[in-house]
C-alpha cells in the first residue's frame, strides 16, 4: 500500500524566514502535485511535477521532485503572512488509463508577523 | 473558462438517509474523480470516471456509488448515511491524462446528524 508522508505536519514560522516541507512516498511514481488549501476552501493547484529532477518556482515557493529518492520538497523563501495555509503533496498513481491521487496528511503552515 | 462546479455547497442529512452530490467538470475534461476529506483520515480517493465508465475505485463500502453522464457531469451517491460520512467531498476533473494535472471543485460539505 502506498504511503505518502509529509513533514512537518505543523509549521509555525516568522515572516522573512525560509523553510522546507518534505514529502516522501513509498512506491514508484514520476508524477507529483502540490496543492494549497485555505480553511473551508478547496484545493488550489500549485505545482505539477512530471519527471525526475523537475523543479518549478512560483513567487516565494519552489518545488522539486527526486523520483529515485521518492522525495519531493516545497521550499518557502522569505515567508509572508499570505502563505499561511495547509499544503498537500499528492502522488499520482495513474496507470493503465486509470487516474488516482494519494495525498499526504498535509502541512499546516502559520506565518507570524 | 469555467472551473469545476460542485452542487450543493452544503448539506445536512439525517442518519439513514441518502444523498446525491453533483460535479460538472471543466469543459472538455472527460475524467472526474471524487475524494473525501475528513480531519481524521485526510484526503481519500473514492472513485474515478472516464467516458461514463468507472476506471478506479477506492476502499469505501458499497454505500458509496457514482456515475458519469455523456456530458461528463458526474454524481456520487451515499446511501444509508452514517455519522462518519460527514466530510468535505471534492471532485477533480482532468483531460484524462494526468500530465496536465487535476482541477478541484469547491467541494460539498456534508453533515450527517
Amino acid at each position: 500500500e502506498l504511503k505518502v508522508e509529509q513533514n512537518p505536519l505543523f509549521l509555525s514560522m516568522q515572516e522573512g524566514k525560509n523553510y522546507t516541507i518534505y514529502c516522501n512516498y513509498s512506491t514508484t511514481s514520476d508524477r507529483l502535485y502540490w496543492y494549497r488549501q485555505d480553511p473551508g476552501k478547496s484545493l488550489e493547484s500549485l505545482f505539477v511535477l512530471l519527471s525526475n529532477g523537475a523543479v518549478k518556482q512560483e513567487g516565494r515557493l519552489m518545488a522539486s521532485l527526486d523520483t529515485k529518492a521518492r522525495l519531493s520538497t516545497l521550499h518557502i523563501t522569505a515567508a509572508v503572512h499570505d502563505l499561511s495555509a495547509t499544503y498537500f503533496c499528492a502522488v499520482d498513481l495513474s496507470q493503465g488509463g486509470s487516474e488516482k491521487l494519494v495525498f499526504g496528511k498535509g502541512t499546516k503552515l502559520t506565518v507570524n508577523p | 473558462k469555467a472551473g469545476v462546479t460542485q452542487t450543493p455547497r452544503y448539506l445536512i442529512k439525517t442518519r439513514g438517509q441518502q444523498v446525491t452530490l453533483s460535479c460538472s467538470p471543466i469543459s472538455g475534461h472527460r475524467s472526474v474523480s471524487w475524494y473525501q476529506q475528513t480531519p481524521g483520515q485526510g484526503l481519500q480517493f473514492l472513485f474515478e470516471y472516464f467516458s461514463e465508465t468507472q476506471r478506479n475505485k477506492g476502499n469505501f463500502p458499497g454505500r458509496f456509488s457514482g456515475r458519469q453522464f455523456s456530458n461528463s457531469r458526474s454524481e456520487m451517491n451515499v446511501s444509508t448515511l452514517e455519522l462518519g460520512d460527514s466530510a468535505l467531498y471534492l471532485c477533480a476533473s482532468s483531460l484524462g491524462d494526468s500530465y496536465y494535472g487535476y482541477t478541484f471543485g469547491s467541494g460539498t460539505r456534508l453533515t450527517v446528524v
